[in-house]
């Protein structure tokens, strides 16, 4: 059964700083794993989605990594703003067609 | 293009009362899911489709049930509610189970 751990639960750093949010996975034989953005009381909303033959995915100041070897993904957030303030969740597949499994999450608050 | 729908936004429930979750997709993706996100739980998967008249279950089923009679829709029904099913419940798509795109929630208190 997959397992999606995210480190740190929560994380709060001054605007314009670099930060990186980590995801391990125990189930290496992944064919992708998508980051989400939620807001309080929104849904989720995609921002990158790595395929398993990729190493890296960026989208604007987001850049995403994958090492299945090591059953590891990092977001990096360059330049953050206080609009970057959300939710981020890491979520690899359960195998199959059975859906996602989810971590708990990475608390972002980006201090103006 | 509208993504994927869910209907209600909120509702309170009385224990024992039945209630659809409504979910409509406009993307013709095949793979639906329903998900339910209780708070320091993380997403749990309830039930998913892999098409039209194909369901299976998730994870955490007890409860509930589905039906997938056309591509675009995917009901989730609750019967005889609890208060352990006070959550806020995802419905999600994908083409191939690939990228998922997810609704914007439907916040159920069962009281």
């Amino acid at each position: 059964k997959q397992e999606v751990t995210q480190i740190p639960a929560a994380l709060s750093v001054p605007e314009g700083e670099n930060l990186v949010l980590n995801c391990s996975f125990t189930d290496s034989a992944i064919y992708n794993l998508q980051w989400f953005r939620q807001d309080p009381g929104k849904g989720l909303t995609s921002l990158l989605l790595i395929q398993s033959s990729q190493r890296e995915q960026t989208s604007g100041r987001l850049n995403a990594s994958l090492d299945k070897s090591s059953g590891r993904s990092t977001l990096y957030i360059a330049a953050s703003q206080p609009g970057d303030s959300a939710t981020y969740l890491c979520a690899a597949p359960g195998g199959g067609a059975d859906g996602l499994t989810f971590g708990k999450g990475t608390h972002l608050i980006i201090q103006p | 293009n509208a993504g994927v729908t869910q209907t209600p936004k909120f509702r309170i429930l009385k224990i024992g009362q039945s209630m659809t979750l409504q979910c409509a997709q406009d993307m013709n993706h095949n793979y639906m899911y329903w998900y339910r996100q209780d708070p320091g739980m993380g997403l749990k998967l309830i039930y998913y489709s892999v098409g039209a008249g194909i369901t299976d279950k998730g994870e955490v089923p007890n409860g509930y049930n589905v039906s997938r009679s056309t591509t675009e829709d995917f009901p989730l029904r609750l019967e005889l509610a609890a208060p352990s099913q006070t959550s806020v419940y995802f419905c999600a798509s994908s083409y191939e189970g690939f990228e998922a795109f997810f609704g914007q929630g439907t916040r159920l208190t069962v009281v």
